[in-house]
């Protein structure tokens, strides 16, 4: 079945980058979009961005234009997320999820992997 | 501030019906965008309960339904049980922010 395994839990400090990995199995990574999503502590969701089908077009939320590389290596058929420049805002739980993108019914997210809980402090 | 608003709670008793509302504006679902609704269990990753407003995934049970009409959208569970208690989210498309996708802020459902 469709299964996406995320990186381990990571402590960072501020001003330093943080670099998450989703690893796809049960389908090929290019023939579907990834999202990045996140969730503050007790926080709701935020999309980040998107790393196309096929062509690894990447579309990032507006918030994170600046400081956020999506990419991925289809030879592990594993998707990477980098943020730069890390505050104590971006203490969050990472998602990596598969998003769908229906002929009908737009865009969804569809499985998610189990997170990535990211600590930011000195 | 989320670009889509649903209440931060909502409760029932086992076996009664409860709605969670979704209201956008006419750059999502007014404008026509699907709205997709996602179940969070504490401690544990969304999982998607509705796609395309009123669809659902195999496994998710009819107790659940989605409806939208105009710039707002609505889940809704009947017959409630204990393991329905968890957060839920609606999700849809945003062509003013150079096209993003949006979420609610959530709502907790507390079965009573």
């Amino acid at each position: 079945q469709v299964h996406l395994e995320q990186s381990g839990a990571e402590v960072k400090e501020p001003g330093t980058s943080l670099k998450v990995s989703c690893k796809a199995s049960g389908y090929t990574l290019t023939s579907y979009s990834i999202s990045w999503v996140r969730q503050a502590p007790g926080q709701g969701l935020e999309w980040m961005g998107r790393i196309g089908a096929y062509t690894a077009i990447t579309k990032y939320a507006q918030k994170f234009q600046d400081r956020v590389t999506m990419n991925r290596d289809a030879s592990t058929n594993t998707a990477y997320m980098e943020l730069r420049s890390l505050t104590s805002d971006d203490a969050a739980v990472y998602y990596c999820a598969r998003h769908v993108s229906g002929i009908y019914f737009g865009d969804w997210f569809d499985p998610w992997g189990q997170g990535t809980l990211v600590i930011v402090s000195s | 501030q989320s670009v889509l608003t649903q209440p931060p709670s909502v409760s029932g008793a086992p076996g009664q019906r409860v709605t969670i509302s979704c209201t956008g504006s006419s750059s999502n679902i007014g404008a026509g965008s699907d709205v997709h609704w996602y179940q969070q269990l504490p401690g544990t990753a969304p999982k998607l309960l509705l796609y395309g407003n009123n669809n659902r995934p195999s496994g998710i049970p009819d107790r659940f339904s989605g409806s939208k009409s105009g710039t707002s959208a609505s889940l809704a569970i009947t017959g409630l049980q204990a393991e329905d208690e968890a957060d839920y989210y609606c999700q849809s498309y945003d062509s003013s922010l150079s096209g993003s996708m949006v979420f609610g802020g959530g709502t907790k459902l507390t079965v009573l």
